[in-house]
């Protein structure tokens, strides 16, 4: 089956510092999202994107869709304390009902 | 408040009962799921329901039984609860293929 490979699975820096999660996919994608989940909290969905080779912006974030859009990868520019977390990509195989979860990078950053 | 919603946020309860988690959205959406998360954080989807009609069922114990009995509500029986069904348990919806809201889960503890 379709499987979301997800690395690191942790990743600790020190604030200003920057971070990457990287998402691939066994298959094409037909889109893939981004969520963020806090610690005791709920994943928060942060973007989709659909288009190969796609780039959004938000803020310090910045999100890309691979050109085969089989991998993506959400970059965090200079961390801060508020963004500790875990972050989850979410790819959806084209007719496929349901996107499947990657396991996560949870990010912790020393003050 | 628009949003996921699901009751209740913590669940004590013997191994061996049966207990339900409830779950309602007043977003308009039309498919809600069910997804686990262990101790490790990873996100499994149990089920999804699109228009109460179930779409997707995966690998779970048939002690676990979902019910829809509108499109805004998604419900969770379990039966003879085990020590290994002991997880957060969030429900979420979505529009189609767009990002999934998430309700802020339940805490179910098997003792």
């Amino acid at each position: 089956g379709q499987q979301v490979m997800q690395i690191p699975q942790y990743q600790h820096v020190q604030e200003g510092e920057d971070f990457t999660t990287y998402c691939n996919s066994s298959t094409t994608l037909s889109n893939i999202q981004w969520y963020k989940q806090r610690p005791g909290g709920h994943p928060v969905f942060l973007i989709q994107l659909v288009k190969s080779g796609e780039v959004k912006k938000q803020k310090r974030l910045t999100f890309q869709f691979g050109e085969a859009k089989k991998n993506s990868s959400l970059h965090i520019t200079a961390t801060q304390t508020t963004d500790v977390g875990t972050y989850f990509c979410a790819g959806l195989r084209t007719n496929a009902g349901k996107s499947t979860f990657g396991d996560g990078t949870t990010l912790t950053v020393k003050p | 408040d628009t949003a996921v919603s699901q009751t209740p946020k913590y669940l004590v309860t013997q191994m061996g009962n049966d207990k339900s988690i409830k779950c309602e959205q007043n977003l308009g959406h039309d498919t809600m799921y069910w997804y686990k998360q262990d101790s490790k954080k990873f996100l499994k989807i149990m089920f999804s329901y699109n228009n109460k009609e179930l779409i997707i069922n995966e690998t779970v114990p048939n002690r676990f039984s979902p019910k829809s009995p509108d499109k805004a509500h998604l419900n969770l029986h379990i039966n003879s609860l085990e020590l290994g069904d002991s997880a957060v348990y969030f429900c979420a919806s979505s529009p189609g293929t767009s990002g999934y809201t998430f309700g802020s889960g339940t805490r179910l503890t098997v003792v």
